[in-house]
């Protein structure tokens, strides 16, 4: 059974850079058809898409969020990765760690990670 | 990018009730639209994909239907277990995008 868990600090100081690690059970993170991906939620507000990335390479992420953020795939654990430079508050939130099905009928998550919240401030 | 508009924002019910929740895209996304579960203090649930199919051990209450702009999200006899918030997804082009979300809460 597929099952995803975030770990990383909860709390990061305004400017620095937020550090993130979701570690893959169940399915290797360099199976090729297999999209891995970032979603947050701000305390009481909806879902925000970050990106997503495969082990071919193909990356997507969020036009709002890409002059910051770096995905990357860790292969031998079988991990993968977000960071997201020069945060500020806007960006504490919940953030989940979730697999993208990709198929001719669209994009979806399944399964997600539990979830970690990350706070800055100083 | 794609804005996603639910409503309503929440809906109060009681267990047998139906209960519909609607999703509109700013623009045609043929089919592609995803509905997640979210209690509180967990992750989303895939509820529903491509609009229509049931996710592989979501009960039968639980049905998807449209397609372009508008799309519905309906429990048919609401259990005490979905009082939950609910959230599209718009599974058509980048960036993807979530609607605000509608949260089923106890009569």
């Amino acid at each position: 059974q597929l099952q995803l868990q975030e770990s990383g600090p909860g709390l990061v100081k305004p400017s620095e850079t937020l550090s993130l690690t979701c570690t893959v059970y169940g399915a290797s993170v360099s199976t090729i058809t297999y999209y891995w991906g970032w979603i947050r939620q701000p305390p009481g507000k909806g879902l925000e898409w970050i990106g997503s990335m495969s082990y071919s390479g193909s990356t997507h992420d969020n036009p709002s969020l890409t002059s910051r953020v770096t995905l990357s795939i860790d292969t031998s654990k079988n991990q993968f990765s977000l960071r997201l430079s020069s945060v500020t508050a806007a960006d504490t939130a919940v953030y989940y760690c979730a697999r993208r099905v990709a198929t001719t009928l669209g994009n979806w998550f399944d399964p997600w990670g539990q979830g970690t919240l990350v706070t800055v401030s100083s | 990018d794609i804005q996603m508009t639910q409503s309503p924002s929440s809906v109060s019910a009681s267990v047998g009730d139906r209960v519909i929740i609607t999703c509109r895209a700013s623009q045609g996304i043929s089919s592609w639209l995803a509905w997640y579960q979210q209690k509180p203090g967990k992750a989303p649930k895939l509820l529903i994909y491509a609009a229509s199919s049931l996710q592989s051990g979501v009960p039968s209450r639980f049905s998807g239907s449209g397609s372009g702009t508008d799309f519905t999200l309906t429990i048919s006899s609401l259990q005490p277990e979905d009082f939950a918030s609910y959230y599209c997804q718009q599974a058509n082009s980048f960036p993807l995008t979530f609607g605000g979300g509608t949260k089923v809460e106890i009569k």
